[in-house]
């Protein structure tokens, strides 16, 4: 049971340049997040989604986009990167008593 | 909004001390309350949870308690050991909206020394 999965592990992109992190789940939950970690700042939400083809904005969304295609997979966009986007990207997708079950996350560094 | 306050660290212990993680919150409503752990280089993992006041959240011999009256939900743990460097994030869902996304505490660093 491989649970929450997250592409790339490690990322490095240069000012403007785009790119889109993926995440899945095989558990079967509806609702996904995206999060960004900042040092000593905890995690931020960007993103959630409560079901296939639903969105809403979470804390910080702004630079990002995301797409909820089907049940398993929720992905992040990064449209034009800034270096104020370099952070550790976590996805997560939320079971029974609303416990959140994390990916391993994606470290990104814009230049 | 929600908020959650953590000890800033890091805490420096040696094996076998005790130990204590403050944490406080501010909600509406009476949300669920977590701690997550995170080792170096990986993703969190739940460590433990409580539900409603005064349950008492425990696993691996860490164990806290939610308290309503002080909103509250400091983490223990009687005799640390190495393994247990990490970084400990409290967090809480609340109950009121469709949404729960937890909001996290900055974390706390533990480092324990043999």
């Amino acid at each position: 049971n491989a649970g929450v999965t997250q592409t790339p592990k490690f990322q490095v992109l240069k000012t403007g340049q785009s790119m889109t992190l993926q995440c899945a789940q095989d558990m079967n939950h509806n609702s996904m997040y995206w999060y960004r970690q900042d040092p000593g700042m905890g995690l931020r939400l960007i993103y959630y989604s409560a079901s296939e083809g639903t969105t809403d904005k979470g804390e910080v969304p702004n630079g990002y986009n995301v797409s909820r295609l089907n049940k398993r997979e929720f992905s992040l966009r990064l449209e034009s990167a800034a270096p104020s986007q370099t952070s550790v990207y976590f996805c997560a997708s939320r079971g029974g008593w609303e416990t959140q079950y994390f990916g391993p996350g994606t470290r990104l560094l814009v230049l | 909004g929600d908020s959650v306050t953590q000890m800033e660290g890091p805490v420096t212990l040696s094996e076998e001390a005790f130990l204590t993680i403050n944490c406080t919150y501010t909600a509406t409503g009476y949300p669920s309350l977590f701690w997550y752990v995170q080792y170096p280089g990986e993703g969190l993992q739940l460590l433990l949870k409580a539900t409603k006041a005064d349950d008492k959240g425990s696993n691996k011999g860490f164990e806290a308690t939610y308290r309503k009256e002080t909103t509250s939900f400091h983490l223990e743990k009687g005799s640390v050991q190495v393994s247990d460097s990490a970084v400990y994030f409290c967090a809480l869902a609340p109950r009121d909206t469709g949404r729960r996304a937890l909001t996290f505490g900055s974390g706390t660093r533990l480092q324990v020394q043999p």
